[in-house]
């Protein structure tokens, strides 16, 4: 079975780009969650979706923003990049909310120059 | 708010036991994870822990946890050099919702 997918693995962006970043769950997995790591620290809660709505948030700016879609797939869209903003993305599944294991994709590496 | 703190190093020689330490300030926790991270890679759940539980092994794995102190620590028996990487200790208090991590502990293992 595959695991969490995402796209893409990496990509490099400029000061003031958008940037967008795609996760498909494990197949059965209905929520979504997403979350920054910048090099050296741990990751950091950015969003979390089940059944296509926004159950969770983390703190970060009205630039971050995402959805899930009807096959339960998700986007992360970042707005008006900043140099702060290079990190690991990484997306991680669950069957449910609250409920079960959190299981991480490979991640995808933006680089904003 | 929430805190996870973790050792930042460690090093052991292959074949001894390693003990990576973690402790969270957030009583309310009732979910604890250990996720491991190789070079470049996303994360691995390697275990997981209800609060309510005092120990979970699971084969080279033994979480120990005391509630009390809020603390988690990982044993890995006969530790191999396939195991160096980094660990992350993470809590939720509404199982994976949402998760928060410590800065990880690096593992080094000496042939």
């Amino acid at each position: 079975d595959a695991g969490v997918t995402q796209s893409p693995t990496h990509l490099i962006k400029t000061r003031g780009q958008h940037v967008t970043l795609r996760c498909s769950p494990i197949s059965g997995h209905k929520s979504v969650s997403w979350y920054q790591q910048v090099l050296g620290q741990g990751p950091q809660f950015i969003f979390q979706y089940y059944e296509k709505e926004e159950r969770g948030r983390g703190n970060f700016p009205d630039r971050f923003s995402a959805r899930q879609f009807p096959n339960y797939s998700s986007e992360l869209n970042v707005n008006a990049l900043l140099l702060g903003d290079s990190a690991l993305y990484l997306c991680a599944s669950s069957w449910k909310q609250g409920v079960g294991e959190l299981f991480f994709g490979e991640g995808s590496r933006l680089t904003v120059l | 708010g929430e805190d996870v703190e973790q050792s930042l190093f460690l090093s052991v020689r292959e074949g001894d036991s390693s003990v990576i330490n973690c402790t969270y300030t957030d009583s309310s926790s009732t979910y604890l994870y250990w996720y491991k991270q190789e070079p470049g890679a996303g994360l691995q759940l390697l275990t997981y822990i209800f609060s309510n539980m005092d120990m979970k092994q699971d084969q080279r794995l033994t979480v120990l946890l005391n509630k009390k102190d809020k603390h988690l620590s990982l044993r890995i028996a006969d530790t191999q050099t396939g195991d160096s990487a980094i660990y992350f200790c993470a809590e939720s208090t509404e199982g994976n919702t949402p998760l928060v991590f410590g800065k990880g502990t690096r593992l080094s293992v000496i042939a």
